[in-house]
């Protein structure tokens, strides 16, 4: 059974930094890009960042290029998005996502990110 | 940017009715588009990909059309269980967009 844990959310001041974390299990970590998706409270979806299989390849939206960077271990089937500078705008719940080709076959229950002064 | 477009943004809909949401892409994607469910308080959880093909232990009353820019979604024989919020999804350029959302209410 395919399993993605997030953690790390929190509460943080306008131009601080956190750091997620997405424990995955279930399937071959490194055969599948894996993705962060985020909510803001009451709206939709949008994506944040992308990590290829290999790791070499790394995307980014337009709204967090520069401030946010994301990674994996294989070693701990695990992948990261370090936050900082953050800003108010990103306050959301941050999805861990496993793609299969093009569609995300699965979503983690996700991790609260606040920030606010 | 590939802006998805949905419609409606809302509907109110009755048990057994049949549903249809549309999503409309500004640039043609193929057929690599895909649609999401999310409850109240869950995660989205896929239910159609590319366009038209079913996922396994997804209800057959769910089936997905369409190719290039504009899609279906509908939902045969609506249940109560159906209430939650739909999205498309784009992963046919960088960056992968998501439609606004459509959120269907059970009466």
């Amino acid at each position: 059974e395919v399993q993605l844990l997030e953690s790390g959310g929190g509460l943080t001041q306008p131009g601080g930094a956190l750091r997620l974390s997405c424990e995955t299990s279930g399937f071959r970590f490194d055969r599948f890009f894996m993705n962060w998706v985020r909510q803001a409270p009451g709206k939709g979806l949008e994506w944040v960042a992308t990590i290829s299989a290999s790791g070499a390849g790394t995307h980014y939206a337009d709204s967090v290029r520069g401030r946010f960077t994301i990674s994996r271990d294989y070693s701990k089937s695990t992948v990261y998005l370090e936050m900082s500078s953050l800003r108010a705008e990103d306050t959301a719940v941050y999805y861990c996502v496993k793609r299969e080709s093009g569609d995300f076959d699965f979503w983690g229950r996700g991790t609260l990110v606040t920030v606010s002064s | 940017e590939n802006v998805l477009t949905q419609s409606p943004d809302f509907q109110s809909v009755t048990p057994k009715e049949k549903v249809t949401i549309t999503c409309r892409a500004s640039q043609s994607v193929g057929s690599s588009l895909h649609w999401y469910q999310q409850k109240p308080d869950q995660s989205p959880k896929l239910l159609i990909k590319y366009a038209s093909q079913s996922i396994s232990g997804v209800p057959s009353r769910f089936s997905g059309s369409g190719s290039g820019t504009d899609f279906a979604l509908t939902i045969n024989g609506l249940e109560a269980e159906d209430a939650a919020t739909y999205y498309c999804h784009q992963s046919s350029s960088f960056p992968t967009t998501f439609g606004q959302g459509t959120r269907l209410e059970i009466k």
